[in-house]
């Protein structure tokens, strides 16, 4: 089984705070998250990733976290900006077979508000 | 500076009528992808080429067809749109296929409509 869940469809924080957006997964076997930002009317961009030997990654004002005992991942924007209001989703690679496609989550829709 | 490009960005087809959606890239890349991605929902991956070596995922509908004439290039052919065919389609390209893999790039996307 592999699935990835992305539980909160929405999210709204008020800009300069914190925004942690959240993704769990069900097959340990994965071995690399990424996470997207979509903008409407445009295609995912590839954000942040992170691989399960490691337990945390920073790319500036994104940082995502990893906890393999509980199978879930965060991505934590600090501090949130308009400009972060988007789409987020958590993607991990298919490890059924040898195809590299993406198994997404359903979504976070981010809304910063100024 | 687009480096995977889709035309067009709008496509409206009437029901049972052909349709073709292009892909293209910019990066040299070996691995092409089309994934659908309905309202709210996560992309699905239809069907991906590895240089031309072309992988179906088995629950993609006949309906359904893909051809890369060349590295650059990818087409996505749908025979007989039905209702249900209406959704963004997303092209994706990566280097290379492994699970430690790199990131996906993809396009703008194609949002189909039919009538």
């Amino acid at each position: 089984d592999q699935q990835v869940k992305q539980n909160s469809p929405s999210l709204s924080v008020q800009e300069g705070r914190i925004s942690i957006l959240n993704c769990d997964y069900t097959n340990s076997m994965f071995d690399y998250f990424l996470w997207y930002k979509k903008y409407p009317a445009e295609g995912p961009t590839f954000l942040i990733s992170i691989s399960s030997i490691k337990d945390k990654n920073e790319d500036g004002r994104f940082t995502v976290f990893l906890n393999k005992s509980a199978k879930h991942l965060s991505l934590h924007i600090v501090p949130s900006q308009p400009g972060d209001s988007a789409v987020y989703f958590c993607a991990a690679p298919d490890i059924s077979g040898n195809t590299g496609k993406l198994i997404f989550g359903q979504g976070t829709t981010l809304q910063v508000k100024p | 500076d687009a480096m995977v490009i889709q035309n067009p960005r709008y496509q409206v087809t009437q029901f049972g009528k052909p349709v073709t959606l292009s892909c293209s890239q910019t990066l040299n890349h070996n691995v092409m992808y089309w994934y659908q991605q309905k309202s709210s929902q996560a992309p699905k991956l239809l069907f991906h080429y590895y240089d031309k070596d072309f992988n179906n995922e088995a629950d993609t509908p006949d309906n359904f067809q893909s051809r890369r004439p060349n590295t650059s290039f990818c087409f996505l052919d749908i025979r007989s749109p039905g209702l249900g065919d209406a959704a963004m389609y997303l092209c994706a390209t990566s280097r290379d296929i492994g699970s430690l893999g790199q990131p996906q790039h993809f396009g703008d996307g194609t949002r189909l409509s039919i009538l």
